[in-house]
């Protein structure tokens, strides 16, 4: 089954750009979700298709997509970003969704 | 606005079944994918698999033996089964919405609790 591979964690400074990177083979040719989930909260997406943002996600997150891997890139980062962050594919060989491990966005 | 709302028991027993509903409101159950994700304590999220209004399902493979879902549109609502439970069972479950094949989810619902326990 197809594997989405995520680093466990990443840490930044506060005003720093994070990248979170989600890996899984020819990954570009598919279309990648990234999900933003704090503590006690059910996910919330805020990239969708690849580099999409939905109305109320700021700016500052951003996305890309191409040959092996995916990235989601937090831009001037803030204590509020701290979060848990999970990408998500649909795994067209076998009819289902993929989420990635997910990566622990720390804020220093 | 869609919202949902999971219901079911909180304890389940080893062995038994673990049944779950979520309530659709302020919009139509017909026109979405609708999906069951769960999370176990400080660990990721796993998809257990997805219904369609026309009652079509796809399911993850690993769970596949012992997962059922069924839908009600009537009641605008939507369920889970899953059986033979363990402990490795024990996690928030989510009912998300999905538009379309390859979109994202959203909404979600607030998860609910579930513990397998005797």
């Amino acid at each position: 089954s197809y594997v989405l591979t995520q680093p466990p964690s990443v840490s930044v400074a506060p005003g720093k750009t994070a990248r979170i990177t989600c890996g899984g083979n020819n990954i570009g040719r598919k279309s990648v979700h990234w999900f933003q989930q704090k503590p006690g909260q059910a996910p919330v997406v805020v990239i969708y298709y690849d580099s999409d943002r939905p109305s109320g996600i700021p700016e500052r997150f951003s996305g890309s997509n191409s040959g092996n891997t995916a990235t989601l890139t937090i831009s001037r980062v803030e204590a509020g970003d701290e979060a848990d962050y999970y990408c998500q594919v649909w795994d067209n060989s076998s009819d289902h969704q993929v989420f990635g491990g997910g990566t622990r966005l720390t804020v220093l | 606005q869609v919202q949902l709302q999971e219901s079911g028991p909180g304890l389940v027993k080893p062995s038994e079944t673990l049944s779950l509903t979520c309530t659709v409101s302020d919009g139509s159950i017909s026109n979405y994918y609708w999906n069951w994700i769960r999370q176990p304590a400080g660990k990721g999220l796993e998809w257990i698999g997805r219904i369609y209004a026309s009652g079509s399902t796809n399911y993850n493979p690993s769970l596949k033996s012992r997962v059922t879902m069924s839908i009600d549109t009537s009641r605008n609502q939507f369920s889970l089964k899953l059986s033979s439970v363990t402990a490795a069972d024990t996690a928030i479950y989510y009912c998300a919405g999905e538009k379309s094949t390859r979109s994202w989810f959203d909404p979600w619902g607030q998860g609910t609790l579930v513990t397998v326990s005797s």
